[in-house]
């Protein structure tokens, strides 16, 4: 079965600075990624995804990830942080059979300091 | 297209009654998934239907729980009889399966409070 750990409930970091999510996943085979955020009282939208090709992808807002196979990661990145990125971060993984229900991981909390 | 759309938003209702949430998913996807957030157990996939038709639906939380979809464009999850337990944000999502992008469209969610 598929899994996902995110390591760090809560990340505060001041504005400006660089931000890294952590993020490990267990799959047998090539798993799709995700990185959603989620904003107080919003739904999920989709930061960026990984599918196959370049491992390093590029997102909205600003965000990138890079999938590393031989560690079984994918960390959010962002090279500075705006205010307005304060919200909780989730990643997720598919299965790349027919299925391709997400699993989640239990998310981490940003805080952004001015 | 106005993406996924969840009714209502916020629902509060007492121990023992039915509630049923609804959810239109973007038009022209094939695969629709439900799922719940709480503290305790974040996100968790209820039941998936793939072409309306129920695919998985082992997350279900027990029988009090069950889900419809009579076509493409509407699905239920409906509570009966409901409890404290239950209270919690419910998500519904949409995708295309079949196609090369995988990605969920999630809707607002529904805030479901149980007293």
């Amino acid at each position: 079965a598929q899994s996902v750990t995110q390591p760090d409930i809560h990340i505060t970091v001041s504005e400006g600075a660089s931000l890294e999510l952590r993020c490990n996943y267990s799959y047998g085979a090539t798993p799709y990624l995700f990185w959603y955020v989620q904003s107080p009282g919003q739904g999920l939208q989709l930061l960026l995804k990984y599918f196959s090709g370049d491992t390093l992808v590029q997102g909205i807002k600003g965000f990138e990830a890079e999938f590393k196979r031989s560690q079984s990661s994918f960390n959010l990145r962002k090279p500075s942080v705006h205010w307005s990125d304060a919200a909780e971060y989730f990643c997720a993984v598919a299965s790349s059979g027919s299925a391709r229900q997400l699993t989640f991981g239990s998310g981490t909390q940003l805080t952004v300091l001015p | 297209d106005a993406g996924v759309i969840q009714s209502p938003r916020h629902e509060v209702t007492e121990m023992g009654q039915e509630v049923t949430l609804r959810c239109k998913p973007i038009s022209g996807h094939n695969s629709l998934f439900w799922y719940r957030q709480t503290m305790m157990r974040g996100l968790e996939l209820l039941i998936y239907f793939n072409n309306n038709v129920p695919i998985d639906d082992s997350g279900m939380p027990e029988d009090r729980f069950s889900a419809k979809m009579p076509n493409a464009s509407f699905s239920t999850l409906k509570i009966q009889p409901s409890e404290p337990r239950d209270s919690a944000v419910y998500f519904c999502a949409s995708s295309l399966l079949g196609g090369s992008n995988t990605e969920a469209f999630f809707g607002q969610g529904t805030r479901l409070t149980v007293v």
